[in-house]
């Protein structure tokens, strides 16, 4: 079964900091995985997302993310956090070989920049 | 990227009527839309898949004549939660796969239910 942790209930970061929510996976074979970000009464927004090759990805608003597949982990980061990076975030992983397009989600973490 | 709308964005209706809450995707057309159930302060639940022309696909333990799904085009995808009680007080959100079958979903911005 596929399913995706996110441990973090909540993330605490000055602005100007660098920032890390962590994801880790678990599915069989390789994953497709992704991160999204929600704000407030609104639907999610995706930011990137890893389907092959380096594995470092870079997404929008200056986020990146890296699929170690080791770990099995894809931990979202940023080098330097705004106030306006304030949200919920949203890993989620859906298996390559799956027959359904269904993305699994994890719990989210929120994020909380202050300045 | 493609644009999925979501309409109503608030919804308030009295317990024991029906509420019907649309899922458009405007400049793609989507075969497969899915459909999302978040509570407060927690993650997204989904509840169907929605295929064009053919019935939905419910997750387990969401009652599918609770909440009709309807995919009668490639560009809309319907949710009516049926003789809503104050518990299906929700936010649903609804997604799309995008036409380039990249793998990334896109989502609609949601809709708030609210059952007195």
């Amino acid at each position: 079964a596929q399913s995706v942790a996110q441990p973090e209930d909540q993330v605490n970061v000055a602005e100007g900091n660098p920032l890390t929510v962590k994801c880790t996976y678990s599915v069989s074979g390789n994953p497709y995985l992704f991160w999204y970000v929600q704000y407030p009464n609104r639907g999610l927004q995706f930011l990137l997302k890893y389907i092959t090759g380096d594995n470092l990805v870079k997404g929008s608003y200056g986020f990146e993310a890296e699929f170690n597949k080791s770990q099995t982990s894809f931990h979202l980061k940023k080098p330097s956090a705004l106030v306006s990076d304030s949200a919920l975030y949203f890993c989620a992983v859906r298996a390559r070989w799956a027959s359904t397009d269904k993305l699994i989600f994890g719990t989210g973490t929120r994020l909380q920049v202050f300045p | 990227g493609a644009v999925v709308s979501q309409h109503p964005s608030w919804v308030i209706c009295k317990s024991g009527t029906s509420v019907k809450i649309e899922c458009r995707s405007l400049d793609f057309q989507a075969t497969t839309m899915f459909w999302y159930r978040q509570f407060p302060k927690q993650s997204l639940m989904l509840m169907a898949t929605s295929n064009e022309g053919s019935k939905a696909t419910y997750e387990q333990g969401v009652e599918k004549d609770k909440f009709l799904i309807n995919h009668a085009s490639l560009t809309l995808s319907t949710l009516t939660v049926t003789s809503a009680h104050p518990e299906d007080s929700s936010f649903y959100i609804c997604s799309a796969k995008g036409a380039a079958n990249t793998g990334e979903l896109f989502f609609g911005e949601g809709s708030r239910l609210t059952v007195l």
